[in-house]
């Protein structure tokens, strides 16, 4: 049962441009959400997180955005580089405990 | 200041040997996590510590799986009689505390033949 789900599998865009990367959750109990970003061969690097007592929180050119009535939670890079090109996982936990991930989203900054 | 330190890092197993992989979590983390990752998928969550206790191992996927951590901060996840389907990235990650995040180290890629 995935309870964390990033629907779309891969994301391409223009290097200067935003990247905008989606999430839904289906468990209410969450309150702890992340992001990582992982190039290939390595392990998860953990990106920005946020509270569920928030709607957003950035950090630099990453900002996540949480909308807790829907479920969603989405992440905003801008200006994009290329050193963005990697996968995106989201991720959450309930209680400060086990994190349940997405499948990923491939991004691909092109020059 | 070092990471998670995971070996080996890549590891072939025949079908039915045992293998072990180690993990060596960030000096003073309490907490302590397995995960399994199969090809084009987001971690799966295996098992969990807190310091030597063995809190949580609901994800093991059977009794062929087994974890340790003896003394609190390394420890092995072994897998016995390995089957083709146990070939995915074993990721282990330490925790600080409080709604602070996982740090994962590198991963063992196990390939079962």
């Amino acid at each position: 049962d995935q309870q964390v789900k990033q629907n779309s599998p891969s994301l391409s865009v223009q290097e200067g441009r935003i990247s905008i990367l989606n999430c839904d959750y289906t468990n209410s109990m969450f309150d702890y959400f992340l992001w990582y970003k992982k190039y290939p061969a390595e392990g998860p690097t953990f990106l920005i997180s946020i509270s569920s007592i928030k709607d957003k929180n950035e950090d630099g050119r990453f900002t996540v955005f949480l909308n807790k009535s829907a479920k969603h939670l989405s992440l905003h890079i801008v200006p994009s580089q290329p050193g963005d090109s990697a996968v995106y996982f989201c991720a959450a936990s309930a209680n400060d405990y086990k994190l349940s991930f997405g499948a990923g989203t491939t991004v691909t900054v092109r020059a | 200041g070092a990471g998670v330190s995971q070996s080996p890092r890549y590891k072939v197993a025949k079908r039915g040997q045992d293998v072990a992989l180690r993990c060596d979590p960030i000096s003073g983390h309490v907490s302590l996590f397995w995960y399994q990752q199969a090809l084009g998928q987001g971690p799966e969550f295996l098992t969990y510590f807190q310091n030597e206790a063995q809190l949580d191992k609901s994800g093991l996927p059977s009794d062929r799986f087994f974890a340790e951590r003896p003394e609190g901060s390394v420890s092995t996840l072994k897998i016995q009689r390995t089957q083709q389907e146990d070939s995915a990235v074993y990721l282990c990650a330490s925790g600080g505390g409080h709604n602070s995040p996982l740090h994962f180290g590198n991963g063992t890629r196990l390939t079962v033949t």
